[in-house]
């Protein structure tokens, strides 16, 4: 079965300061890969996504994320951040060649100080 | 266009009671998917249409728990005889076709007393 792990539960920078969530997938072939950030009381915001080609990957907001299969992660990445990203975060796993229905990790919560 | 829409945002049920939770989807999305997400957690997977049919409801966690989608565009999530572990935001999402981008909704914030 397909799993997600984000092994930070909260993490707190600098407005300005560089960003990296961590995410860890275990899936038996090529996953399609999601990050979603989730804002208090609102539904889930599509940040980015990879399903094949360059493993780079570029998002909205200035956020992209790099696929390394040997490594088993899909990192998101910010080099500036602004306190308007305080927000939890959740990386997703969802399974080629079936619906994709998509397994979560429990997400990161990122605070931002001023 | 507009997003996905749920209604209610927020529910509180008295223990025992039967709750209708609504989802429209973005329309002409094929697929629709449901998820649980309890507190400090991501959200689980329930069940999946595509058009009307459902196609997987592995996640669905007892049979007090039934969706439907009869016409292939809103979507009912109904949890009968509520217990207050069923307390937790219900997400809807929708797809354009299966393996494609969901698109979330805001969610129902389901309170159970």
């Amino acid at each position: 079965a397909q799993s997600v792990t984000q092994p930070d539960i909260h993490i707190t920078v600098s407005e300005g300061a560089s960003l990296e969530l961590r995410c860890n997938y275990s899936y038996g072939a090529t996953p399609y890969l999601f990050w979603y950030v989730q804002s208090p009381g609102q539904g889930l915001q599509l940040l980015l996504k990879y399903f094949s080609g360059d493993t780079l990957v570029q998002g909205i907001k200035g956020f992209e994320a790099e696929f390394k299969r040997s490594q088993s992660s899909f990192n998101l990445r910010k080099p500036s951040v602004h306190w308007s990203d305080a927000a939890e975060y959740f990386c997703a796993v969802g399974r080629t060649g079936t619906a994709s229905k998509l397994t979560f990790g429990t997400g990161t919560r990122l605070q931002v100080t001023l | 266009g507009a997003g996905v829409s749920q209604s209610p945002r927020y529910k509180v049920a008295k223990r025992g009671q039967d709750v209708a939770l609504r989802c429209d989807p973005i329309s002409g999305h094929v697929s629709l998917f449901w998820y649980q997400q309890a507190l400090g957690q991501g959200p689980e997977f329930l069940t999946y249409f595509q058009n009307e049919a459902q196609l997987d409801k592995s996640g669905l966690p007892s049979d007090r728990f039934f969706a439907e989608r009869p016409e292939g565009s809103v979507s009912t999530l109904k949890i009968q005889r509520t217990q207050q572990e069923d307390s937790a935001v219900y997400l809807c999402a929708s797809s354009f076709r299966w393996q494609e981008t969901q698109y979330f909704g805001p969610g129902t914030r389901l309170l159970v007393l």
